[in-house]
């Protein structure tokens, strides 16, 4: 069974740009979420998505997008960005919306605007 | 509104002892669910215990155990015989219940350092 990934693992861009992060659910995983976590803190839901549908989403502007793929793949683009934008981004993929299973968390991605 | 609290920003713990990782929790639902992740430096999280709002018995997996205790709203974890592998940072997060379209929005507390010193 493969865990969740996710690419790149680390990203260095410039304020103003655009970026998209890459995650691979864990095998049989329809739903996938994504996080922000900045240095020392608690991970900061961005939002969810199952069966290709964003179903929930946290406290994030609307440069924050995401997409999910036929496969259960997913992507978040973050599009004008901020040096505020600078922290560890979590995928976690979990068996179905709504249920009590735990989430599977991929490595992550650095990301740093500068 | 949910919220987690961890109000114990760093531990240290002797190599062998046990150590309690205290979590305190807010949420109007009746139904929710309680977790445990490690997070090593290398920063993937990693799903230790779960705990759900109407299971009677505390959940156990192996050297981790919850102490749930519904009417103090705290969910606190216990590690037994640390080892120098358990460094690392715990966060206790909360799974409120769905919402129309099936989502359980998930809310983490901001964790705590633990150092198991030989």
């Amino acid at each position: 069974e493969t865990g969740v990934t996710q690419s790149p693992t680390h990203l260095i861009k410039t304020r103003g740009q655009q970026v998209t992060l890459r995650c691979s659910s864990q095998s049989g995983h329809n739903t996938v979420s994504w996080y922000q976590q900045a240095l020392g803190q608690g991970p900061q839901f961005i939002f969810q998505y199952y069966r290709e549908e964003e179903n929930g989403r946290g406290n994030f502007p609307p440069r924050f997008s995401g997409l999910q793929f036929p496969n259960y793949s997913s992507e978040l683009n973050v599009n004008a960005l901020e040096l505020d934008d600078s922290a560890l981004y979590l995928c976690a993929s979990s068996p179905l919306a709504g249920g009590t299973y735990e989430q599977y968390f991929g490595p992550g991605t650095r990301l740093t605007v500068t | 509104a949910q919220k987690i609290t961890q109000t114990q920003p760093g531990m240290f713990v002797q190599e062998k002892e046990a150590v309690t990782l205290d979590c305190t929790y807010d949420t109007s639902d009746q139904s929710y669910g309680l977790f445990w992740y490690k997070q090593p430096s290398s920063g993937e999280m990693i799903f230790l215990i779960y705990q759900g709002s109407y299971d009677e018995q505390n959940a156990t997996e192996g050297r981790y155990s919850l102490n749930f205790q519904k009417a103090r709203k705290s969910a606190n974890l216990v590690i037994s015989a640390s080892q120098l592998g358990d460094s690392a940072m715990y966060f206790c997060a909360m799974r409120a219940r769905p919402n129309s379209g099936g989502y359980q929005k998930v809310t983490f507390g901001t964790g705590t350092k633990l150092q198991v010193i030989p």
